[in-house]
């Protein structure tokens, strides 16, 4: 699986648009990239995955450049309770097993 | 649906003793990941179930490692002889087969060897 880069720390006023970059620029064909986040002592939680297109659920929007080399995580009005560890996965459908960065971790100031 | 369940959520044990973790499922999932995480990490593979058969163990789970699904629903992760390096938050995860790729984590066991 691919190996992806992230900033280590971001800050977010509450109520503004969140955007959280990853890196994956060898990324192959067949990787789905996946984003999680992880609030303080609790177990990782899943927010949205994607291939190609541009994703959006009721969590957040996960936007890929074309070239597929990078993602944009966007959570589009910030709450103090989306502070955590968000960790981006690149992965093939057929890896069963997640590995993981360090991930950046958000804190959304009011 | 009340999600995946681990117990405990803490255990604190002498060094040299054996401990067990167990994990509960969401009950349609048939697919299930232990995980292991320090401190200003991110989780580390350690094993995978399809069914009760284990499909996939990383190098991390050493021979004083030992899981068990026996009928496919809830899984046990016992730690033989645990060190000081064995402290750590052991997660859970489970998902479906339907073609499903998101997995569904637990609260993890907090295990502190002393």
């Amino acid at each position: 699986d691919a190996k992806t880069t992230q900033p280590p720390s971001m800050d977010c006023a509450e109520g503004r648009a969140a955007n959280l970059p990853c890196n994956h620029s060898t990324i192959s064909g067949n990787e789905y990239v996946y984003w999680y986040r992880q609030i303080h002592s609790q177990g990782p939680q899943y927010i949205i995955h994607g291939l190609k297109n541009n994703e959006t659920n009721e969590m957040a929007s996960l936007i890929i450049t074309e070239d597929r080399k990078s993602s944009t995580l966007i959570l589009p009005h910030a709450t103090l309770r989306d502070t955590a560890v968000y960790y981006c996965i690149v992965r093939v459908d057929s890896n069963y097993q997640l590995i993981w960065g360090a991930g950046t971790k958000l804190i959304i100031k009011p | 649906d009340t999600g995946v369940s681990q117990d405990p959520r803490h255990k604190i044990t002498k060094r040299g003793q054996n401990v067990t973790f167990r994990c509960d499922p969401i009950s349609e999932h048939n697919r299930l990941y232990w995980y292991r995480q320090t401190l200003g990490q991110g989780p580390e593979f350690l094993t995978y179930f399809q069914n009760e058969a284990q499909l996939e163990k990383s190098r991390l789970l050493s021979d004083r490692f030992s899981a068990e699904r026996p009928k496919g629903s809830f899984s046990t992760l016992e730690i033989q002889r645990t060190e000081q390096g064995d402290s750590a938050m052991y997660l859970c995860a489970s998902s479906s087969g339907q073609g499903a790729r998101e997995q569904y984590f637990g609260p993890g066991t907090r295990l502190t060897v002393t």
